[in-house]
């Protein structure tokens, strides 16, 4: 158990619509990563929030945004959905610091089907 | 651009038995840090092992190895006596050490535990 929570667990929406998701990092962490996985693949990077700031970004178009809040808790944004974005949306929450083993925690993902 | 490469789709390994589970990767760094995660049908990414590229002694959890060939860009994992409950999704990860500490993932080896 990683301490990382995501909801909701499961979603179907249909193409055009747009959803949030949400994710609450582990207590004591301040950086939020968020990755699609696609059926059969790795991970792939969408974004990364450093104190409510966004730190880097992956090869995802804007339509894809996202937030942190004071409580580093994080939500992912996603506009205008397309077939192709039907996924796992995994969030990854870690702590930046001298301190830090420079590891991800993960929660167990959202999983998205557009229709 | 790292890239990380995950050359077996598929492993399967007798009950009690070991098995090697390859990951090669391609880098201009020279810090970095190197990660294996296991992703059970349960969807959370576990971490099973961490490597520092800095550090030339390979890294050890319990039944779990890993053989670090720096200027090869190798890093395999070896399970020793496997367990049913290794069964899993393995994915190799690298991380760099500076700027967006994202996770760059490998496609994933499916390791089956035949008992």
């Amino acid at each position: 158990e990683t301490g990382v929570t995501q909801s909701p667990t499961h979603l179907i929406k249909t193409r055009g619509q747009q959803v949030t998701l949400r994710c609450s990092s582990q207590s004591g962490h301040n950086t939020v990563s968020w990755y699609q996985q696609a059926l059969g693949q790795g991970p792939q990077f969408i974004f990364q929030y450093y104190r409510e700031e966004e730190n880097g970004r992956g090869n995802f178009p804007p339509r894809f945004s996202g937030l942190q809040f004071p409580n580093y808790s994080s939500e992912l944004n996603v506009n205008a959905l397309e077939l192709d974005d039907s996924a796992l949306y995994l969030c990854a929450s870690s702590s930046k610091g001298a301190r830090a083993k420079n590891i991800q925690y993960f929660g167990a993902g959202t999983r998205l089907s557009v229709l | 651009a790292q890239t990380v490469t995950q050359s077996q789709p598929e492993m399967s390994v007798q009950e009690a038995e070991t098995v090697t589970l390859s990951c090669t990767y391609d880098t201009s760094e020279s810090d970095y840090y190197l990660f294996w995660y296991k992703q059970p049908p349960s969807r959370q990414m576990i971490l099973v092992i961490r490597q520092e590229a800095y550090k030339q002694q390979n890294a050890t959890e319990n039944r779990f190895s890993v053989n670090f060939q720096k200027a090869a860009k190798s890093f395999s994992l070896k399970i020793s006596d496997s367990q049913l409950g290794d069964a899993a999704m393995y994915f190799c990860a690298y991380r760099t050490t500076s700027g967006t500490y994202k996770y760059i993932f490998g496609t994933g080896t499916r390791l089956k535990v035949l008992a």
